[in-house]
């Protein structure tokens, strides 16, 4: 079995500040893990991917993640927001022969000026 | 980048009719097909599996019945919802993954479904 929890259902920042937006997984198998965005009314686009190289991923937008086993997170962080970051997050998570992919409940990340 | 695209975007109809609604690979071809929906301001609940030439593989809970899904090629996946009720009403997004269900899954851009 698998699951994601990601802690804050609404995250606000102000332009330039740090982004960070928390998911943890559970996973019974190594897990791969995602973060997709979601713009009003859109479909999901891939922002990165961990599938078990390197620990720290870079996605697009200037996003990137870490994994860390010990702490079974994948948080997503971003050093300056930009107004157009914002957005609906996901994390999903999925695993060994499960290909399927469990979503967490979503941030949805807004930007002030 | 791999690009899969649903039509309708949005679409309304009448309780107890049939909706169709389409989900393609533009880029590539995928032996495999997800659907999903979505309430709003909620996450994405994995409804069934679309396998090209054999049947589909439905989540705990889904009514194969209801939602009728067709694996046509192996660029198109259809969802029908037959009878549609309001209670149907959400947003249907589909996903593929161009290197088997195993590789990363690249979504559409969802339908909007309104049952009156």
């Amino acid at each position: 079995a698998q699951s994601v929890t990601q802690l804050g259902s609404h995250v606000s920042v102000s332009e330039g500040a740090l982004v960070l937006l928390r998911c943890n997984y559970s996973s019974s198998v190594p897990p791969y893990l995602f973060w997709y965005v979601q713009y009003p009314n859109q479909g999901l686009q891939l922002l990165l991917k961990y599938t078990s190289a390197a620990t720290l991923v870079k996605g697009i937008n200037g996003f990137e993640a870490e994994f860390k086993k010990s702490e079974t997170s994948f948080h997503l962080t971003k050093p300056s927001a930009h107004m157009s970051d914002a957005a609906e997050y996901f994390c999903a998570v999925s695993g060994g022969s499960n290909y399927k992919l469990t979503f967490g409940k979503g941030t949805l990340l807004t930007v002030n000026p | 980048g791999a690009v899969v695209s649903q039509h309708p975007s949005w679409v309304i109809c009448k309780s107890g009719t049939s909706v169709k609604i389409e989900c393609r690979s533009l880029d590539f071809q995928a032996t495999t097909m997800f659907w999903y929906r979505q309430f709003p301001k909620q996450s994405l609940m994995l409804m069934a599996t679309s396998n090209e030439g054999s049947k589909a593989t439905y989540e705990q809970g889904v009514e194969k019945d209801k939602f009728l899904i067709n694996h046509a090629s192996l660029t198109l996946s259809t969802l029908t919802v037959t009878s549609a009720h309001p209670e149907d009403s959400s947003f249907y997004i589909c996903s593929a993954p161009p290197g088997g269900p195993t590789d990363t899954q690249y979504f559409g851009p969802g339908t909007r479904l309104t049952v009156l």
